[in-house]
């Protein structure tokens, strides 16, 4: 079974700083894919950056970048130059094929990030 | 916009009285699925359809059924709520294919009195 975990419930940075959230996965799939997501207090569920187990490089999308380090089997996310919008909670996510199509996703329990002034 | 639409986003029932949740998507993705998120919590997958294919969790009670009457809209009915079931109910979209994303609706927080 695969396996997520978050050990950060919450972290504080000054806007502006960058700040990293930690996430370590445990899989026995050769093959798997890595997402973080997004969840403000309104409740939506906003794709941020995904990682698959073949790239060869960091995925980065605009402030989003991940850390992927695969022999220690951690996908962190870096977010440079915070900002107040960037305060939500931050949910690690792990991607594993099922009977039927499509596929499941396996969260982590979150990082509750708050950015001050 | 393509999107994923969830209504209503605030939905109250009392315990014992059936309830559907609405989700309709204009990506016309293949894979739509639900996810129940309690407070605090990660989301957890209840089911998801592939298609008019219904693949559901083994965990996921009987209280909870889905029904997918086209490609655009797939409903969670929640037979008999009890206060337990008070959570977010998230929708979410993917092609076909288990290396596709998931794209969340904006979900529905369910209160049962």
């Amino acid at each position: 079974a695969q396996k997520i975990t978050q050990t950060q419930p919450g972290m504080f940075v000054q806007e502006k700083e960058a700040v990293t959230l930690d996430c370590t996965y445990d899989t026995s799939d050769p093959s798997y894919g890595l997402f973080w997501y997004k969840q403000p207090s309104s409740g939506e569920m906003i794709f941020l950056i995904y990682q698959g187990s073949y790239d060869q490089q960091n995925a980065t999308e605009g402030r989003y970048s991940l850390n992927f380090q695969k022999a220690r089997k951690s996908a962190n996310l870096v977010i440079s130059a915070s900002q107040l919008g960037d305060s939500a909670m931050y949910f690690c996510a792990m991607r594993e094929m099922v009977t039927g199509g499509g596929n499941k996703l396996t969260f982590g329990t979150g990082t509750q990030l708050k950015v001050e002034l | 916009d393509a999107m994923v639409i969830q209504n209503p986003r605030y939905q109250v029932t009392q315990f014992g009285k059936p309830v559907t949740l609405s989700c309709s998507q204009t990506l016309n993705h293949n894979v739509m699925y639900w996810y129940q998120q309690k407070s605090s919590q990660a989301p957890k997958l209840l089911f998801h359809y592939y298609d008019k294919d219904f693949n559901n969790e083994a965990d996921t009670p009987d209280n909870f059924q889905s029904r997918r009457p086209n490609t655009s809209f797939c409903f969670l009915d929640i037979r008999s709520p009890g206060l337990g079931d008070a959570a977010m109910y998230l929708c979410a979209t993917s092609l076909k294919g288990g290396l596709e994303t998931q794209y969340f609706g904006p979900g529905t927080r369910l209160l049962v009195l």
